[in-house]
């Protein structure tokens, strides 16, 4: 069990479009889900903490405004990328909390042209 | 502010033989202390965790061998495989549900 899943695993957008990257927990219930950002052989950085029914804490030095998460429910949380930019290009990963431990998704990567 | 120090950066290791990955942390606000493992190109996987009463734990081939007077925790692999080549991390959790990161151990296991 604990199965955390994202969509879509990869995308290719144009600059100054949006990105919408869902993640589900799919079989159990997340009160919280938390956000990472990784660079290319580079360890993980915590974007942002998304509890279901509230609005989701970021970390310092993330903007609230172009990376819009919303969890709308216990298995789904979704964040999106405004305006995306070259430097957003990365990869994105989700994980479902239960008790103390994290599942992770598998991730999306973002490239934007 | 690095609170958790992970090494070595990478290693190498014959086939079957004890891959070693070393972690130190700063402060003992800390209680749950779990390794993942990572693929090229896929979120990483639990796999295994220790809490600080205790000193080691040992499931399969990995191990965790926990110091606390000391900070240190460190991932043992026995009779290292091919299949092992991963990215590692070691990462803390504290009371705010937060995971905090190494910064990864890039493992070759070699013929």
């Amino acid at each position: 069990g604990a199965v955390v899943s994202q969509h879509p695993s990869r995308v290719i957008c144009k600059s100054g479009t949006s990105v919408k990257i869902e993640c589900r927990s799919l079989d159990f219930q997340a009160t919280t889900m938390f956000w990472y950002r990784q660079f290319p052989k580079k360890s993980l950085m915590l974007m942002a903490t998304s509890n279901e029914g509230s609005k989701a804490t970021y970390e310092q030095g993330v903007e609230k405004d172009k990376f819009l998460i919303n969890h709308a429910s216990l298995t789904l949380s979704t964040l999106t990328v405004t305006s995306a930019h070259p430097e957003d290009s990365s990869f994105y990963i989700c994980t479902g909390a239960r008790g103390e431990t994290q599942y992770f998704g598998p991730g999306t990567r973002l490239l934007v042209l | 502010q690095q609170q958790v120090k992970q090494s070595p950066q990478s290693l190498i290791v014959q086939k079957g033989g004890i891959s070693i990955i070393n972690c130190a942390y700063e402060n003992t606000a800390f209680d749950y202390f779990p390794w993942y493992q990572q693929f090229p190109g896929k979120g990483p996987a639990l796999l295994i965790a220790i809490r600080p009463d205790v000193s080691e734990k040992k499931e399969g081939r990995f191990t965790i061998s926990f110091n606390k007077s000391a900070k240190q925790f460190s991932l043992h692999i026995m009779d290292s495989q091919p299949g092992d080549s991963a990215t590692y991390f070691c990462a803390l959790l504290g009371g705010n549900e937060k995971l905090t990161f190494g910064t990864g151990t890039r493992l070759t296991i070699i013929p």
